[in-house]
Parts: C-alpha cells; sequence; structure tokens
C-alpha cells in the first residue's frame, strides 16, 4: 500500500453531469499529480499540484480542473462530461517531481 | 509528440524462468525513467527506476538497463513468479516544463505454472 487514498471508488455519471474526485497524498509528500488512463492504455497526464499551486497540465481541456488543500489533499473536476471521460482516474504524490506514488484509482463510467 | 511505447504487448513465461519486457522512447532529453506494475483493479505500482547518468540498476529480483544511444530500457525480471502477473509499464519524465510522466501503453506478463 502506498498511502494514498482516492474516493469514491467508483461512480456513474450522466452526459453533461459535473464530478468531483478526490485525494489524499502520502504523509510527508506535498505534490499531487493526476492523470487518467482508458482501459487498455497507459496514464495520460492531466495536471499537477505543488504546494496548492497548478504546476504542469497536458493535453486535456478547461473543463478538467483541480484544487490543492493546504493539507496538500486534492480534487479533481470535470464539468459537462462526455462519454469518452469514463476512465480509471489516478492520483499520485510524491515530495517534488521524482517517485510517483500512486493511489487505488476512481472508476468513472459516463453514460 | 514524445512518447514512450513499448516492444510487446504481451509476454508469457514458465514460473522460475527470467522475463525481459522492453522499452523504447523518443524524448533524448529524458533523464529519469520508472517501472511500474499494475495489477487488474489497483493502481501503478513502484518497481524501480534508473536516472540517466546510469545504465544499469539491481533491485530486489529485479533489473532495469538503459541504452542511451538506442534509447532503450527494459526490465529484467528474476525467477518469475505467479504473483509477478499483471501490466507493466514503463515512464519517462524528461519534459522538465510539464513535470509529467510519460507512459507507454504496457506489456501484460501472464506467468504460466
Amino acid at each position: 500500500e502506498t498511502g494514498v487514498t482516492q474516493s469514491p471508488t467508483h461512480l456513474i455519471k450522466t452526459r453533461g453531469q459535473q464530478v468531483t474526485l478526490r485525494c489524499s497524498s502520502q504523509s510527508g509528500h506535498n505534490t499531487v499529480s493526476w492523470y487518467q488512463q482508458a482501459l487498455g492504455q497507459g496514464p495520460q497526464f492531466i495536471f499537477q499540484y505543488y504546494r496548492e499551486e497548478e504546476n504542469g497540465r497536458g493535453n486535456f481541456p478547461p473543463r478538467f480542473s483541480g484544487l490543492q488543500f493546504p493539507n496538500y489533499s486534492s480534487e479533481l473536476n470535470v464539468n459537462a462530461l462526455e462519454l469518452d471521460d469514463s476512465a480509471l482516474y489516478l492520483c499520485a504524490s510524491s515530495s517534488g517531481q521524482r517517485e510517483q506514488y500512486f493511489g487505488p484509482g476512481t472508476r468513472l463510467t459516463v453514460t | 509528440g514524445e512518447s514512450v511505447g513499448l516492444h510487446l504487448p504481451t509476454l508469457s513465461v514458465q514460473e522460475g524462468d527470467n522475463s525481459i519486457i522492453n522499452c523504447a522512447y523518443s524524448n533524448s532529453a529524458s533523464d529519469y525513467f520508472i517501472w511500474y506494475k499494475q495489477e487488474s483493479g489497483k493502481g501503478p505500482q513502484f518497481i524501480i527506476d534508473i536516472r540517466s547518468n546510469m545504465d544499469k540498476r539491481q533491485g530486489q529480483r529485479v533489473t532495469v538497463l538503459l541504452n542511451k544511444t538506442v534509447k532503450h530500457l527494459s526490465l529484467q525480471i528474476a525467477a518469475t513468479q505467479p504473483g509477478d502477473s499483471a501490466v507493466y509499464f514503463c515512464a519517462e519524465n524528461g519534459d522538465t516544463g510539464r513535470r509529467a510522466l510519460t507512459f507507454g501503453s504496457g506489456t501484460r506478463l501472464q506467468v504460466q505454472p
């Protein structure tokens, strides 16, 4: 176990709805990264937060947004859900930019 | 754009044999590489990493080799066990502007008893 937790485990939403996913980082880690993993593919980087500020972003539209809190936990928000947003959303925590430890993920299904 | 890819989508080995999983990367600026193991329904689990100033690093039953000349990375697993069955990803962290890990598509390792 990495000490990184995510909630909820599974979620089903309808197209056009909004969703918030949560992540608690490993103790002592100040950096949280979010990834989207479609079925059968490798994780794709969404964005990273360091000390409550966005610190890099991948090729995802603005309807993907996030927050990091003073205790370094983080949220991923997705607005106007589309069918292609169905995926496993992974949170990874690290101390700095290198070794990242992943949580178990949240499985999002958009119908 | 830059990408990390894998040669073989599925690798089947006998229990007790050694496994070798290969990965090609295209970003010559990459300076850090990681291997992750992902079991069904779980998040990726860190296995071993290597920096670009090294060409070999060993862990417990695992060895990572880096060949920067041909941009190739491999993971060797000694005495493969049924518990090693999973999908293995290589990832790189070379674009410091993005500070992100770029993952390949993965290789499924199947260990036959």
